[in-house]
């Protein structure tokens, strides 16, 4: 079964820092992976997907996130933290193939301070 | 906007009571899924269906059932509701089956058992 673990149910930064939001995956098969946002009372959007192709993924909004398979992880970054970044954060894993459908974290919501 | 529209955006209802919660995938998508989200539960696999087939099953209580119609559009019904079943409810769509799972979801309907 896969699964993922989100470090940090709540991550808090300053406009302007290092935006970074821990995921790390367990899959018996290389997995795809995913990190979805939701802004309030919104559904879920996909910021970027890693599918076995280059390690490092560039997504919407200037998040980008990189694939270790030596450490399981798939963490997201951005540079810059913006007032608008503020929002929950999903990281979701599926097998490459078959119908297994996502399966997601618990979610890390990202406050963004003046 | 992802294509998916959800209907009724909230829904507040008493315990006992039967709700049906109504989706209507991205055109063309054949695959539909229902999700649950809660506080403490996080993002909740219920149940999938692909060209009115089920396909795959979570979490779903035996006290709630799905069915996708001919015209692709699913409904998710939730009967002898308990204040627990308080909760958003997703739903999302894909084009295929397998692939790399990436889901458009709906703005999701929020339900509370009072």
């Amino acid at each position: 079964a896969q699964s993922v673990t989100q470090l940090g149910s709540h991550v808090s930064v300053s406009e302007g820092a290092l935006v970074l939001l821990r995921c790390n995956y367990s899959s018996s098969v290389p997995p795809y992976l995913f990190w979805y946002v939701q802004y309030p009372n919104q559904g879920l959007q996909l910021l970027l997907k890693y599918t076995s192709a280059a390690t490092l993924v560039k997504g919407i909004n200037g998040f980008e996130a990189e694939f270790k398979k030596s450490e399981t992880s798939f963490h997201l970054t951005k540079p810059s933290a913006h007032m608008s970044d503020a929002a929950e954060y999903f990281c979701a894993v599926s097998p490459p193939s078959g119908n297994t459908p996502l399966v997601f974290g618990k979610g890390t919501r990202l406050s963004v301070i003046a | 906007d992802s294509g998916v529209t959800q209907t009724p955006k909230h829904l507040i209802t008493a315990t006992g009571q039967r709700v049906t919660l109504r989706c209507s995938p991205r055109s063309g998508d054949l695959s539909v899924y229902w999700y649950q989200q809660s506080l403490d539960q996080g993002l909740q696999f219920l149940i999938q269906y692909y060209n009115g087939e089920e396909r795959a099953k979570g979490n779903i209580l035996e006290r709630f059932s799905a069915q996708q119609f001919p015209d692709l559009h699913s409904e998710l019904n939730l009967s002898s509701l308990e204040l627990g079943d308080s909760a958003l409810y997703f739903c999302a769509s894909n084009p295929v089956v397998g692939g790399p799972g990436e889901l458009f979801f709906g703005e999701g309907s929020r339900l509370t058992v009072l």
